[in-house]
């Protein structure tokens, strides 16, 4: 099955900072998913995207999906504590096709006051 | 609309026991997604149960089987139950299907503990 590599692992900013996490694939994707993990939580689904080269914006949020299809991004500026938890990127098990999602192992996003 | 629930919310178990875990999908989704959650291994699929039949399986043993009713609630089963099966156990549920193009709701999870 597929495979994404998420970077970093964990992530120390301040209040304010901003915060990146990175998801790269060997091959093109048809499209990634990104989920947010309050602690204690449960994935709750953030975005999705499909098109070579997208940028969506939500709020302080900025994801990027790359020319090749083969990385994405996700940009936080100004971290809030109210961003602490794991992002993950997903992606299907197989071209978009009902085989279920591979997850990144997470970026926690720990943030000091 | 109510969202995805999960019963129960943590059990604990001995080696060599088995378990049932149960997920009620928001209403009128058909897909049911498990996945195991752990600390070393992240969020792994398991299977998805669509319209009462086993869409697809990840890479797990058998002693994790499932289910579907015709109401769409799903069951979860592990058996010979190990030390390593610890982890949180989180369905998800969609419209369409566990894939990419959908969004997968979650529900809070089953934490089992084998003790």
């Amino acid at each position: 099955g597929q495979q994404v590599m998420q970077i970093p692992q964990y992530q120390h900013v301040q209040e304010g900072e901003d915060f990146t996490t990175y998801c790269n694939s060997s091959t093109t994707l048809s499209n990634i998913q990104w989920y947010k993990q309050r602690p204690g939580g449960h994935p709750v689904f953030l975005i999705q995207l499909v098109k070579s080269g997208e940028v969506k914006k939500q709020k302080r949020l900025t994801f990027q999906f790359g020319e090749a299809k083969k990385n994405s991004s996700l940009h936080i500026t100004a971290t809030q504590t109210t961003d602490v938890g794991t992002y993950f990127c997903a992606i299907g098990n197989s071209g978009g096709g009902a085989d279920g999602l591979t997850f990144g192992k997470g970026t926690h996003l720990i943030i000091q006051p | 609309k109510a969202g995805v629930t999960q019963t129960p919310r943590y059990l604990i178990k001995t080696r060599g026991q088995q378990v049932t875990l149960s997920c009620s999908p928001i209403s009128g989704h058909r897909s049911v997604s498990w996945y195991q959650q752990t600390p070393g291994q992240g969020l792994q699929f398991l299977f998805e149960y669509f319209s009462e039949t086993q869409r697809n399986k990840g890479n797990f043993p058998g002693r994790f089987s499932g289910r579907q009713f015709s109401n769409s609630r799903s069951e979860m089963n592990v058996s010979t139950l190990e030390l390593g099966d610890s982890a949180l156990y989180l369905c998800a549920s969609s419209f369409l299907g566990a894939n990419s193009y959908n969004e997968q709701f979650f529900g809070p999870g089953t934490r089992l503990t084998v003790l």
